[in-house]
């Protein structure tokens, strides 16, 4: 089974509307982050937003913000008022307490985003 | 500026000749990976290092060496390259906690990635 599921291969979003990337996730670890980064096309890997698995709020940073619904193992990116520089392709990663010792973590397939002007 | 650097940024070679990417981390972190993207596939693990002589092999390490003499620098040794060896490589740095909870949110910082293509 996928330990990360990214059902969005693509999207495409009108500039300045709010963008939701899905992300659900598999583990049976009661410890856990979650993770969520950038890919320009440009190629480098920007972390954009972290939540713990014990975290009690929803992390936001700026204009991204993580909705994380524990019961439902899911942890969707949301950005809002997007931008043309948000054209990136967007990954959710998770980090597994019993890999405690291995900093991995296991990534989704990944969403391309496209901003339309 | 706090970076991983990585080099070559591309790199064409033929099948079977042995080949190093050089992977260099200027944040004292103890905790250093190496990474392959592929399409349709996300990121998966090679090689890891906990710190200095310490290694072990990730989710697909058939193939790679790695090794750890000093903290800021994890080459990746590719001794017969072969043509499914094809992939955009990333290597990778965080902190790592001494107590479960605090190493939870180090991110893994990455460097720019070494695009490799095997002939």
């Amino acid at each position: 089974a996928q330990k990360i599921t990214q059902t969005q291969p693509g999207m495409f979003v009108q500039e300045k509307e709010a963008v939701t990337l899905d992300c659900t996730y598999d583990t049976s670890d009661p410890s856990y982050g979650l993770f969520w980064y950038k890919q320009p096309s440009s190629g480098e890997m920007i972390f954009l937003i972290y939540q713990g698995s014990y975290d009690q709020q929803n992390a936001t940073e700026g204009r991204y913000s993580l909705n994380f619904q524990k019961a439902r193992k899911s942890a969707n990116l949301v950005i809002s008022a997007s931008q043309l520089g948000d054209s990136a392709m967007y990954f959710c990663a998770m980090r597994e307490g019993r890999y405690f010792g291995n900093e991995k973590l296991t990534f989704g397939t990944g969403t391309r985003l496209t901003i339309i002007p | 500026e706090a970076q991983v650097t990585q080099n070559p940024r591309y790199l064409i070679t033929v099948t079977g000749k042995k080949l190093t990417v050089t992977c260099s981390q200027n944040m004292n972190h103890e905790y250093m990976s190496w990474y392959r993207q592929d399409p349709g596939l996300g990121l998966r693990q090679i090689y890891y290092s906990m710190n200095v002589e310490v290694t072990d092999k990730g989710d697909v390490p058939e193939g790679y060496k790695v090794s750890r003499k000093e903290k800021r620098n994890f080459p990746l040794i590719l001794e017969s390259p072969s043509p499914n060896q094809t992939s955009l490589y990333f290597c990778a740095s965080s902190k790592t906690g001494v107590l479960m909870a605090s190493s939870y949110n180090s991110p893994l910082h990455f460097g720019n990635g070494t695009r490799l293509t095997v002939t």
